[in-house]
């Protein structure tokens, strides 16, 4: 079945700096792949989407590529604030009304 | 502000007592979907609705767990004899449907379910 993968559980960073959240997946269909973030007692918000391969897609001063010969869409941004900090998860979708399959997630933690 | 509406956001109930959670999806949204969201915040799908219809659910939903959503009342997500193991956050979400609309979810803050 379709699976994705975080490898990060927690990444702590000094804001300003730039961060890469890793996302991989498996699927057999053509994918669309999304990041989520969920800050504390919050819903979850949908911050990136994509389907289409090699395209960089940005919001909110994020951004991601889907490539889908290495089955990756990591997430990015260049200079990290305090406000980013946040549970991020990367998902997958093959299609309509299927559900999303969701990573592990990965905290994101941005000090002073 | 999440414009899907889960009440109640919190909920105590002891081991085989029934727990009945709600959602209110954002106005217009046909699809619904009912995930799990354990203490390592990992998601589980449970179950999704296109309308008054199961689209797909797990094999967890069709034995302990019952949801429905009826027309023009919220749909209601109903475990019927909680286990310690239900612990947990249980997030709505709803979407436009559609391939256009694949995968945007628009979730509520969700119901913390918490089973002594």
């Amino acid at each position: 079945g379709d699976s994705v993968t975080q490898t990060e559980g927690l990444v702590t960073l000094t804001k300003g700096l730039p961060v890469m959240l890793n996302c991989t997946y498996q699927t057999t269909y053509s994918p669309f792949l999304f990041w989520y973030v969920q800050h504390l007692n919050e819903a979850p918000k949908l911050l990136l989407k994509s389907s289409t391969d090699n395209k960089r897609t940005e919001h909110q001063g994020f951004y991601a590529t889907l490539h889908k010969s290495s089955s990756s869409f990591h997430l990015q941004k260049s200079s990290v604030q305090l406000s980013d900090s946040a549970l991020y998860f990367c998902a997958l979708s093959e299609g309509s009304f299927n559900k999303l399959t969701f990573g592990a997630g990965t905290r994101l933690a941005v000090c002073p | 502000n999440s414009k899907v509406i889960q009440t109640p956001r919190y909920l105590v109930k002891g081991q085989g007592q029934k727990a009945k959670m709600r959602c209110i999806p954002e106005k217009g949204h046909p699809v619904v979907f009912w995930y799990q969201q354990n203490k390592n915040n990992e998601f589980k799908f449970l179950i999704n609705f296109q309308n008054q219809e199961v689209l797909q659910q797990i094999d967890m939903t069709e034995k302990r767990f019952s949801a429905e959503c009826p027309s023009n009342s919220p749909c209601s997500l109903e475990i019927q004899s909680s286990e310690a193991g239900d612990s947990a956050l249980y997030l709505c979400a709803s979407s436009l449907g559609g391939r256009a609309n694949t995968g945007q979810l628009y979730f509520g803050e969700g119901s913390k379910l918490t089973v002594l």
